[in-house]
């Protein structure tokens, strides 16, 4: 993916708020898109994912929105938390039978107390 | 459930020296997965098999990168010989055959 070394996008919301993490994808062929949790030291933890099919799909206090048009995936974190802090990233694939996933650039999340 | 075990958890080593890096997948996961993540970035596929076969090893630096699958369950990625710039996160997934992966908590690769 694009390379952004070590300057990652930041979002720093406050506490008990909604927040918004938001991605551009490259393959106008992709049709199926995951959101990762990524916390320091650990691998990425999958949150929610969403096929073409759809432009909305919500989880326990997670909700996915797809706008296929303009290729452009947002996650949005209702009531966040502490524990929300942590880089998040989007990825897409292809469907074929076995699925290759490619990530996009993450994004920081930075929750307030 | 155990979940995807990796090791060594971290790893210093000088340059041109060779390194393994090992992944136990979760039981009964047939696809594993071998990306490489640098600093600030998301993760990059190195290497996916289906059972014991490699079935996209196109971003595999084969010159100097190899990963084996013995019995379809564990798997072995090594570097040889390690270069300044394969300091990264080497991160092991296995999932079944959908994309809703399973992350090891990976092996911090440090080459001085």
């Amino acid at each position: 993916g694009e390379s952004v070394g070590l300057h990652l996008p930041t979002l720093s919301v406050q506490e008990g708020d909604n927040s918004i993490i938001n991605c551009a994808y490259s393959n106008s062929a992709s049709d199926y898109f995951i959101w990762y949790k990524q916390e320091s030291g650990k691998g990425p933890q999958f949150i929610i994912d969403i096929r073409s099919n759809m432009d909305k799909r919500q989880g326990q206090r997670v909700t996915v929105l797809l706008n296929k048009t303009v290729k452009h995936l947002s996650l949005q974190i209702a009531a966040t938390q502490p524990g929300d802090s942590a880089v998040y990233f989007c990825a897409e694939s292809v469907s074929g039978g076995y699925q290759k996933v490619t990530f996009g650039t993450g994004t920081k999340l930075q929750v307030i107390p | 459930e155990a979940g995807v075990v990796q090791s060594p958890r971290y790893k210093i080593i000088e340059k041109k020296q060779p390194v393994a890096f090992w992944c136990n997948p979760i039981s009964g996961h047939n696809t594993l997965y071998w990306y490489r993540q640098n600093l600030g970035q998301g993760p990059e596929l190195l290497i996916r098999y289906e059972n014991e076969e490699a079935v996209d090893d196109s971003q595999l630096p084969k010159d100097r990168f190899s990963a084996e699958r013995l019995k379809g369950v564990d798997s072995t990625l090594k570097i040889q010989p390690a270069e300044l710039g394969d300091s990264a996160v080497y991160l092991c997934a296995s999932s079944l055959v959908t994309a809703s992966y399973t992350f090891g908590s990976g092996t911090r690769l440090t080459v001085v």
